[in-house]
């Protein structure tokens, strides 16, 4: 069976700090790869999508970026953190149609 | 992206049916109407999706209105593990999960 991780769970980090949040897939091949961002009280907010090795295409400009240096790795980062930064982070996988995603289990970041 | 239309909240008394209503006048033929919740501090979970014929899975029923204008998400019987955020999404290119736009949804609190 598939299983999408994603880590670390909280962090506190001070303004103008680097970021590095990690996803990983197991169980299958070539996912369609998402970063997602939840503000208090917000909806989602597409970040960024992947559909393979490399491709990354992002959906808001901002000071994030993110990075698919393996076929099930997606890694989101930020050189300095802003306080708007602050927010629930979620990855989520698909197959490449019109199936469903599956989230992780989310990464809450305090930006102070 | 076709817009939907939730109510804010709405309760339900346990073992009882939670009828969720969605409205999307928009809608074109060929789009596809996604339920998905989020229950709090977690990511977001597939629920059921549909086209223009009715719906039913393990968790839920999809009724969707002859005119595709409406549909309404039913939970059999509801329990407390049913309280979330339920969203109603129409992605505009349906052959793409990247198009799922969560919006606001609706809070269904299931009172004991």
């Amino acid at each position: 069976s598939q299983t999408i991780h994603q880590w670390p769970a909280t962090l506190v980090q001070p303004v103008g700090s680097p970021l590095s949040l990690e996803c990983t897939v197991e169980g299958t091949s070539n996912p369609n790869l998402y970063w997602y961002r939840q503000a208090a009280g917000r909806g989602l907010q597409l970040l960024f999508y992947s559909v393979g090795i490399g491709q990354i295409s992002s959906e808001v400009p901002q000071n994030l970026s993110a990075s698919r240096p393996q076929d099930r790795q997606f890694i989101l980062s930020s050189k300095k953190l802003l306080l708007s930064d602050s927010g629930f982070y979620l990855c989520a996988w698909s197959w490449g149609g019109i199936e469903e995603l599956f989230f992780g289990e989310g990464s809450r970041l305090t930006v102070l | 992206d076709a817009k939907t239309t939730q109510p804010p909240s709405m309760d339900c008394a346990e073992g009882r049916a939670a009828n969720l209503p969605c409205n999307h006048s928009t809608i074109s033929g060929n789009e596809y109407v996604y339920w998905y919740r989020q229950i709090h501090s977690q990511g977001p979970q597939y629920i059921i999706h549909g086209l223009k014929n009715n719906e039913t899975n393990e968790m839920a029923s999809l009724i969707i209105t002859e005119d595709r204008k409406s549909s309404t998400l039913i939970l059999p019987h509801a329990t407390l593990r049913d309280t979330a955020v339920y969203y109603c999404i129409v992605p505009s290119d349906s052959g793409s999960a990247r198009q799922l736009t969560f919006g606001s949804g609706t809070q269904l609190t299931v009172l004991p």
